[in-house]
């Protein structure tokens, strides 16, 4: 079955430090690729999103994403995290080939950032 | 201003009681589906809609009912509801990517 993994549930960071969050998706087919934050109370917003073309790809608030398709992972990056990134961060994949508007998510990585 | 919009944002029922939470999006979308929330499981996908009149159960769909006779509204419904349905529920809709957009949420507590 497709499934996403976020190694990490938790990460404690102090402000300044940088982060990566791991994911990694078994599918073997094309997939899209999404990176989701729930700041504390609200719903999901989108991130960053990878269709195709340059797999490093860049989105709000100065976070990135790299598609390593060999390792079928869409690691999330930024070099310098803020208080305000305090917040639950979801990848997810749309495997194209199955029913395209399908999202399958991971089950979410909760950063806690200290001041 | 694009949206999705839930209500109610927040709900206290007892068991066995139905409860209907309405779901409408302005952006046009074929598409919409229902998640529930739950602390270390993510999103799990309760139900989803490709097309009016056209529903499918996504991953658990359990206890839950849904339709779609509008494209813009698409209601969850909970005919008997127990304590183990005690969740974060967001509405989705979405382009043919898959991306999606999210509603506010509805917080369910079943007593």
């Amino acid at each position: 079955a497709q499934s996403v993994s976020q190694h990490n549930h938790h990460v404690i960071l102090s402000e300044a430090a940088s982060l990566e969050l791991g994911c990694n998706y078994s599918y073997g087919g094309t997939v899209n690729l999404f990176w989701y934050v729930q700041y504390p109370g609200q719903h999901l917003q989108l991130l960053l999103k990878y269709f195709s073309g340059d797999p490093l790809v860049k989105g709000i608030k100065g976070f990135e994403a790299e598609f390593i398709k060999s390792k079928f992972s869409f690691n999330l990056r930024k070099p310098s995290v803020q208080w305000s990134d305090t917040a639950e961060y979801f990848c997810a994949v749309n495997p194209r080939m199955d029913s395209s508007y399908k999202l399958i998510f991971g089950s979410g990585t909760r950063l806690l950032v200290r001041p | 201003e694009a949206q999705v919009t839930q209500n109610p944002r927040y709900l206290i029922t007892v068991t066995g009681k139905k409860l209907t939470v309405t779901c409408s999006q302005n952006m046009n979308h074929e598409y919409m589906s229902w998640y529930r929330q739950d602390p270390g499981l993510g999103l799990r996908q309760i139900y989803y809609s490709m097309n009016v009149e056209v529903t499918d159960k996504g991953d658990v769909p359990e206890g839950y009912k849904v339709s779609r006779k509008e494209k813009r509204n698409f209601p969850l419904i909970l005919e008997s509801p127990s304590p183990n349905q005690t969740s974060l529920y967001f509405c989705a809709s979405s382009l043919t990517s898959g991306e999606q957009f999210f509603g506010p949420g509805t917080r369910l507590t079943v007593l």
